[in-house]
C-alpha cells in the first residue's frame, strides 16, 4: 500500500477560512514533503520538514510532523480561490534508497 | 538556473507505437527520479537513476519500459509498444547529489501520455 496516506481525500471550504490536511506514513523517514498540483499541471514544492523538526512555517502555511505517530499536516490559513488544488505528501524513507513515496493527495477547493 | 525541463509536455502515440519521454535534470543535479501519475491518483515511483546508472527500478513494469541517463544528455523513459493503459502524466523530478538529512525534489512540468 502506499507509504502516504492523505486525510481527507476532498476538502470544500469558503475563502477565507482555514484548510488543514492530514498525512500518515508506515516507515521510518529522513524527511516530509509537501507539494501541490493545479489541475493537470506540474508539482510545486511547497515545504521540507526533516525528521528531527516538529514544526515548521512558510507564508500561511504550517506543516507539523509526529514521527511517533508517523503523520504529518498541512494548515492553510486565510486560503484563497488560487489555493484551489490537489495536495500531495511525499516522504524520504530511511530504506537506503534515496526516493520520494507519494500519497494519493488531497483535493482541496476554495469558494470565493 | 532552468528548472527541471521535461519535453514534450505532451504525446500522443498509437496503440504499438513507442513513446520516449526526455527530461533535462536542473544544473548541477545528478540524481533523477520518474514517476507515473494516473488520472485522480498520486504520483508512483517508477525509477531511479544517477549518470549512467540504474539505482532502483523497483517500480517500473517488468515489460516495454526502460530508463537511461546517459554521461552526456537528458535522462530518457522509454515505453515500447504502448498500450492504452500507458496513458498518463509521466513526471521527473531530480535533486542535488549530497544527502545530509534529505534535499526537495525538483519536478518537472510532466509529459502527459496519451495512447489512442
Amino acid at each position: 500500500s502506499q507509504q502516504g496516506e492523505e486525510d481527507p481525500q476532498a476538502l470544500s471550504i469558503q475563502e477565507g477560512e482555514n484548510a488543514t490536511m492530514n498525512c500518515s506514513y508506515k516507515t521510518s523517514i529522513n524527511n516530509l514533503q509537501w507539494y501541490r498540483q493545479n489541475s493537470g499541471r506540474g508539482l510545486v514544492h511547497l515545504i521540507l520538514i526533516r525528521s528531527n523538526e516538529r514544526e515548521k512555517h512558510s507564508g500561511r502555511l504550517r506543516v507539523t510532523l509526529d514521527t511517533s505517530k508517523k503523520s504529518s499536516s498541512l494548515l492553510i490559513t486565510a486560503s484563497r480561490a488560487a489555493d484551489t488544488a490537489s495536495y500531495f505528501c511525499a516522504t524520504d524513507p530511511l530504506t537506503g534508497t534515496y526516493k520520494y513515496i507519494f500519497g494519493t493527495g488531497t483535493r482541496l477547493k476554495v469558494l470565493a | 538556473n532552468a528548472g527541471v525541463m521535461q519535453n514534450p509536455r505532451h504525446l500522443v502515440r498509437r496503440r504499438g507505437q513507442e513513446a520516449r519521454l526526455r527530461c533535462s535534470p536542473m544544473k548541477g543535479h545528478s540524481h533523477v527520479y520518474w514517476y507515473r501519475q494516473l488520472p485522480e491518483e498520486g504520483l508512483k515511483f517508477m525509477v531511479y537513476l544517477q549518470k549512467e546508472n540504474i539505482i532502483d527500478e523497483s517500480g517500473m513494469p517488468k515489460e516495454r519500459f526502460s530508463a537511461e541517463f546517459p554521461k552526456e544528455g537528458p535522462s530518457i523513459l522509454r515505453i515500447q509498444q504502448v498500450v492504452r493503459g500507458d496513458s498518463a502524466a509521466y513526471f521527473c523530478a531530480s535533486s542535488p547529489p549530497t544527502r545530509g538529512g534529505g534535499t526537495e525534489a525538483f519536478f518537472g512540468q510532466g509529459t502527459r501520455l496519451t495512447v489512442v
